[in-house]
C-alpha cells in the first residue's frame, strides 16, 4: 500500500507551459514535504521542499502548494523548459521516524521545444 | 552526485548467483541508505543505517542483507539473485544534523536473468 500517491505517471507539456505534478498521502504524522528531480542515469537530487505550516513556497520557476486539510500537495513548474524534462518524485517523513523519506511512484516529464 | 559513489554501474547475473553492490562517501555523512527503484513505484527503501553499529531494515528487506564496513561504505548483498530483483539500485546518505535531505549516487542498473 503506497502512503503517497502520485499523479500522472507521465506529462508532456509545451516549452512555456506550467508543468503540474499531484500527491496525496495517508499519514498525518507526515510533516515534511519534499520534491526531487532525477535525470537519466544519474541519481535524484533535492529540489524543493515544504513544511505543512505553510500552504505555498516559491523558488524561482518551481512553486510547491500544500493544502493540509485535504492531505495534498503539488508541484508547479511555471514557464517549464526541455531542460526541466526529468522524473520528479513527490516524498514525504516524519521528524519522530527518523526522518525516513516515503516515495511517491514518480512522474516522467517531457517538455517539447 | 559525485560525492556518493557505487559500483559496478550496471551489472547482469544469472539467478541463483550472489551479488553486491557498493556504495563509498566522501561527504563524511554518518546516515546511509539503500533504495531499489522500479517503473511506477518510486522508490522503495531496503536498509538503511545510521551509523556503523546501527544497522536496519526498510520496507522490503528480504532477499537483501547489508554491511556497513565503515562510516564512508555500505553494501548491498542479494545471496541469491532472482529475477523480480532486477531494478535500479541507489544508494544515499543524509547528515544527522541536516537529517531532510538526502545526497543519492548515480544508481546501479542489475538484472538478473
Amino acid at each position: 500500500q503506497q502512503q503517497v500517491k502520485q499523479s500522472p505517471q507521465s506529462l508532456i507539456v509545451q516549452k512555456g507551459g506550467i508543468s503540474i505534478i499531484n500527491c496525496a498521502y495517508e499519514n498525518t504524522a507526515f510533516d515534511y514535504f519534499p520534491w526531487y528531480q532525477q535525470f537519466p542515469g544519474k541519481g535524484p537530487a533535492l529540489l524543493i521542499a515544504i513544511r505543512p505550516d505553510v500552504s505555498e513556497k516559491k523558488e524561482g520557476r518551481f512553486t510547491i502548494s500544500f493544502n493540509k486539510s485535504a492531505k495534498q500537495f503539488s508541484l508547479h513548474i511555471m514557464d517549464s523548459q526541455p531542460g526541466d524534462s526529468a522524473t520528479y518524485f513527490c516524498a514525504a517523513s516524519r521528524n519522530n521516524a527518523g526522518n525516513m523519506l516515503t516515495f511517491g511512484g514518480g512522474t516522467r516529464l517531457m517538455v517539447k521545444p | 552526485d559525485a560525492d556518493v559513489t557505487q559500483t559496478p554501474r550496471n551489472r547482469i547475473t544469472k539467478t541463483g548467483k550472489r551479488i553486491m553492490l557498493e556504495c563509498s562517501q566522501t561527504k563524511g555523512h554518518d546516515r546511509m541508505y539503500w533504495y531499489r527503484q522500479d517503473p511506477g513505484l518510486g522508490l522503495r527503501l531496503i536498509y538503511y543505517s545510521f551509523d556503523v553499529k546501527d544497522i536496519n531494515k526498510g520496507e522490503i528487506s528480504d532477499g537483501y542483507s547489508v554491511s556497513r564496513q565503515a562510516q564512508a561504505k555500505f553494501s548491498l548483498s542479494l545471496e541469491s539473485a532472482i529475477p523480480n530483483q532486477t531494478a535500479l539500485y541507489f544508494c544515499a546518505t543524509s547528515d544527522r544534523l541536516f537529517l531532510n535531505e538526502q545526497f543519492f549516487g548515480p544508481g546501479t542498473r542489475l538484472t538478473v536473468l
